[in-house]
């Protein structure tokens, strides 16, 4: 199994510029959440989905968009890229129940200039 | 905000010793999760305790729960040079959907 992939591993944008960082997993996972991580903040929830067709937001949503409109995958959106998005993102994904925890993709470094 | 916070911030010991990690979390949790981030990699799942449950043990970890002061502890015994990492707790808060954590203790073992 592959896990959870993230693509790409680094990227660069300018201000206000848009993309999409993609998130796969192949292990029909449910549960899926974007976190970004920060020096000295540990990682932030953006957003999460408990199935297929559902998101909710986190701590931090501003700026961002998901949707999952299938099990295995989880894009994240930025709509007009800011400076303050610099960071470095990971997906996640589990499956239901208060037993699992999360298996972490490899992440994407994001740089906004 | 963050619902775990880890303490210490940074933890340097020699390879052999114990090392002992301590999260603190604010509101009601279902379950309380640790990870380890080793340099530019992803989280890695270590161990999980329910609020029901006040100690569990994974090979070379100890993991602790008081719910009533709200915190958590986490033992590495006889630590190894491959233990160098960052760790952090996570909290779980009804049906666990929602995974807050904290800003994690980076450990040094030196061997």
């Amino acid at each position: 199994n592959a896990g959870v992939t993230q693509t790409p591993k680094f990227q660069v944008l300018k201000t206000g510029q848009s993309m999409t960082l993609q998130c796969a997993q192949d292990m029909n996972h449910e549960y899926m959440s974007w976190y970004r991580q920060d020096p000295g903040m540990g990682l932030r929830l953006i957003h999460y989905s408990v199935g297929a067709g559902i998101t909710d937001q986190g701590e931090v949503p501003n700026g961002y968009n998901v949707s999952r409109s299938t099990t295995e995958d989880f894009p994240l959106r930025l709509l007009s890229a800011a400076p303050s998005q610099t960071s470095v993102y990971f997906c996640a994904s589990r499956s239901p129940g208060t037993g699992n925890g999360y298996t972490f993709g490899s992440g994407t470094r994001l740089t906004v200039v | 905000s963050q619902q775990g916070e880890e303490d210490p911030q940074a933890l340097s010991i020699q390879e052999g010793e114990n090392a002992t990690m301590n999260c603190s979390y604010k509101t009601s949790i279902n379950n309380l999760q640790w990870y380890r981030q080793n340099s530019g990699r992803g989280l890695v799942h270590l161990i999980l305790i329910r609020s029901n449950e006040r100690e569990k043990h994974s090979g070379r970890l100890r993991v602790t729960l008081d719910t009533s002061k709200k915190s958590s502890s986490l033992l590495i015994t006889a630590s190894r040079a491959a233990d160098t990492a960052s760790y952090f707790c996570a909290t779980g808060r009804y049906n666990n959907n929602d995974m807050r954590f904290g800003a994690g203790t980076r450990l040094t073992v030196k061997p």
